[in-house]
């Protein structure tokens, strides 16, 4: 596509319950970024794949958060047992390379934790 | 760990006048980046700066990344309706995984 895809655009879920956050990056893009934008902030850094490396997990808050990559096409953040501090903007970015290349944003999904 | 300390956090502003916004940090980077985001939308590229002391432009955008490499600034001219957004700072360090570390953001609202 023209752009990054992310979905859904918005999700509401119960304290608890486990999400999926889907991310399609740029095609060509081999490298694709997770972060997370709680309201009124800046962006956190989660997690960061590039090709076939291992990713950069050092964001990640808890282990209740995971991300994977099927080779350099879509990712999917789950977030295990959902807690009120989760809700937050969820957003994903992909460039050409990892380090120096511009990062291009979707949309993001917003998460809702009731 | 890395932090950016952007300022000011928000403005309100008459269309037409200049705007200034900053960002420190306490360690090196070697990428300053600053980004707009609009409502329900994610951050969009504005200015990218790659090399200590470096001045650049985008129409009536003007970043510059200092010698330091510990600070930068972005200017708005002439500011109009449509530059009302969340301006962001980002920061790339010396690792290799293009991590950005994001500023906090300046709220920017100008009145017509």
């Amino acid at each position: 596509g023209a752009g990054v895809s992310q979905s859904p655009s918005n999700k509401v879920t119960e304290k608890g319950k486990d999400v999926e956050l889907r991310c399609d990056p740029i095609s060509g893009h081999t490298a694709l970024y997770w972060y997370r934008q709680r309201l009124g902030q800046g962006l956190e850094f989660l997690i960061y794949f590039q090709g076939n490396s291992a990713p950069d997990k050092s964001g990640l808050p808890s282990d209740r958060f995971s991300a994977e990559r099927t080779g350099e096409s879509v990712s999917t953040l789950t977030i295990q047992r959902t807690q009120q501090e989760d809700s937050a903007v969820y957003l994903c970015a992909s460039s050409l390379r990892g380090a120096k290349n511009i990062q291009y944003f979707g949309a993001g999904t917003r998460l809702s934790v009731l | 760990g890395q932090q950016l300390n952007q300022s000011p956090q928000s403005m309100f502003i008459q269309e037409g006048e200049d705007v200034s916004m900053n960002c420190t940090s306490s360690s090196i980077f070697n990428t300053w980046l600053w980004y707009k985001q609009d409502p329900g939308e994610g951050p969009v590229l504005l200015i990218a700066l790659y090399k200590a002391g470096e001045l650049t432009s985008n129409g009536r955008l003007t970043a510059q990344f200092g010698i330091t490499r510990k600070d930068s600034f972005l200017n708005i001219s002439a500011s109009i309706p449509s530059d009302v957004g969340i301006y962001f700072c980002a920061g790339l360090g010396s690792s290799n995984t293009g991590k950005l570390i994001f500023g906090q953001g300046t709220t920017l609202q100008v009145k017509p």
